[in-house]
C-alpha cells in the first residue's frame, strides 16, 4: 500500500533553512504520471501549496515562495526533500507531503510534521 | 495566481441534512477541481478529483459539480462522520490553489 512520512526538525531558528524529507513506498517516482508536492497549513489556517516534482524531475513552485525553496528527489531512496531558506516565524506549521497520480488530486498524504519557529 | 474562494466559511447543519459548499475560482479553471476532507489533528483526504470524479473508497453521498470558475460540493444526506472541514483546490497551469476551507459543524 501507498505510504509517506515527512521527517524533520521540529524546530529552527528565524533565517535558518529548513530541510524536510518525505520517505514514501508503495509507488515509484519514475512510473510515468506519478508526482510529490509539498503542502503546509499554520495553526487554525488554510492549506498552502509550495511545490510539486514530477517522474520526469519537473519541478514547479508556489509564486510566492519560489525564491526560498528548492524541491528533489531520489529515486533510489524513494524520497523526496524540500528546503525552505530564510525561516520565519510566520513559516510556522505543519508540512505535508502527498502523492499526486497524473495531475488528479492528493490522493495519498502524510501524517505531517510540525515545524515551529522560534529563537 | 488563480485565487479560489469558499463560501461559507463554516456551516451548521443536522445529521440527514443535504448540505452544498461552493468554490469559485478567480479565473477559468476547466474541470481542474479536486474537494478534500480534513478532521482535527490529520492529513486531509482526497474526496473528489477533477470537479466531479469521486475516489475510490470514498461513499457516493458525496459529489462534486461545476465547470470554468464555480464549483460545488454536495454531501446529499449529513452522516456524523461527515462533521470536518473541505477544502477545494484547484490545478490549473503547473500551479496548485487552495481555497480557505469551509467547516461543517453540528447544529
Amino acid at each position: 500500500q501507498v505510504n509517506l512520512r515527512e521527517s524533520g526538525p521540529a524546530l529552527v531558528k528565524p533565517t535558518q533553512t529548513l530541510t524536510l524529507t518525505c520517505n514514501f513506498s508503495g509507488f515509484s517516482l519514475n512510473t510515468r504520471g506519478m508526482c510529490v508536492s509539498w503542502v503546509r497549513q499554520p495553526p487554525g489556517k488554510a492549506l498552502e501549496w509550495l511545490a510539486l516534482i514530477d517522474w520526469d524531475d519537473d519541478k514547479y513552485y508556489s509564486t510566492s515562495l519560489k525564491t526560498r525553496l528548492t524541491i528533489s528527489k531520489d529515486t533510489s531512496k524513494d524520497q523526496v526533500v524540500l528546503t525552505m531558506t530564510n525561516m520565519d516565524p510566520v513559516d510556522t506549521a505543519t508540512y505535508y507531503c502527498a502523492r499526486v497520480d497524473d495531475y488528479s488530486g492528493f490522493d495519498y498524504w502524510g501524517q505531517g510534521t510540525l515545524v515551529t519557529v522560534s529563537s | 495566481d488563480i485565487q479560489m474562494t469558499q463560501s461559507p466559511s463554516t456551516l451548521s447543519a443536522s445529521v440527514g441534512d443535504r448540505v452544498s459548499i461552493t468554490c469559485r475560482a478567480s479565473e477559468s479553471i476547466s474541470s481542474w477541481l479536486a474537494w478534500y476532507q480534513q478532521k482535527p489533528g490529520k492529513a486531509p483526504r482526497l474526496l473528489i478529483y477533477q470537479a466531479f470524479r469521486l475516489q475510490t473508497g470514498v461513499p457516493s453521498r458525496f459529489s462534486g459539480s461545476g465547470s470554468e470558475t464555480e464549483f460545488t460540493l454536495t454531501i446529499s444526506s449529513l452522516q456524523p462522520d461527515d462533521f470536518a472541514t473541505y477544502h477545494c483546490q484547484q490545478y490549473s497551469r503547473y500551479s496548485w490553489t487552495f481555497g480557505q476551507g469551509t467547516k461543517v459543524e453540528i447544529k
